[in-house]
């Protein structure tokens, strides 16, 4: 099992700064399978970044995703206030879906 | 656009089988994979496993004992039971369509609203 560690485990961070996530695989993995969520309180994950770089739809450009092998990157570039919130990284190995254990990004 | 909506009891007792409906709207259950995620209170999210279209399904060999998946294209729904539930399967629910295919993965888009269901006596 590819196991994913997230860090920071909490962000904390003023609105207008920048946000770098990051997300290590115990092993290297194609990035096509590589994903990114963003959920805030009471809601349902929400795709953000898909084969590891790629916007899914509706998705302002201040997100971006990065990364092979074992580490990845999501970048924030000017955190909006509706940008606060947990972000899960997912990778798809041996037939089998991981997610990492969350990054929470907090207004300091 | 395709929106999805879990449905099923909330409360289910020790031991017994926890059974869960998700309805796909505004789009066919054909040609993707279905998928259900699940995430206890406060924690991080688990992936429980999916099912395709033509009813072949992945569970996570960590439930895999436990879990079966089916789909009903007539009523464009597709379905998870887990048996023997303990209070450790008290989680909030969440069915997602999986964007699967061959060669990668566009992610797990849209995702329902999700459903709490408590494992309680």
């Amino acid at each position: 099992e590819i196991v994913l560690t997230q860090s920071p485990g909490t962000l904390s961070l003023s609105p207008g700064e920048r946000a770098t996530l990051s997300c290590r695989a115990s092993q290297s993995f194609s990035g096509s399978y590589f994903a990114w969520y963003q959920q805030k309180p009471g809601q349902a994950p929400r795709l953000l970044i898909y084969g590891a770089s790629s916007r899914a739809t509706g998705i302002p450009d201040r997100f971006s995703g990065s990364g092979s092998g074992t580490d990845f990157t999501l970048t924030i570039s000017r955190l909006e206030p509706e940008d606060f919130a947990v972000y899960y990284c997912q990778q798809y190995g041996s037939s089998k879906y991981t997610f990492g254990q969350g990054t929470k990004v907090e207004i300091k | 656009q395709v929106q999805l909506q879990e449905s099923g009891p909330g409360l289910v007792k020790p031991s017994e089988i926890l059974s869960l409906t998700c309805t796909v709207s505004g789009g066919s259950i054909s040609s993707y994979y279905w998928t259900w995620v699940r995430q206890p209170p406060g924690k991080g999210l688990e992936w429980l496993g999916y099912i395709y279209d033509n009813g072949g399904t992945n569970y996570n060999p960590s439930l895999k004992s436990r879990v079966t998946m089916s789909l009903d294209t007539s009523k464009n729904q597709f379905s998870l039971k887990l048996n023997s539930v303990t209070a450790a399967d008290t989680a909030f629910y969440y069915c997602a369509r999986d964007r699967l295919y061959g060669s990668g993965s566009f992610g797990f888009d849209p995702w329902g609203q999700g459903t709490l269901v408590t494992v309680s006596s």
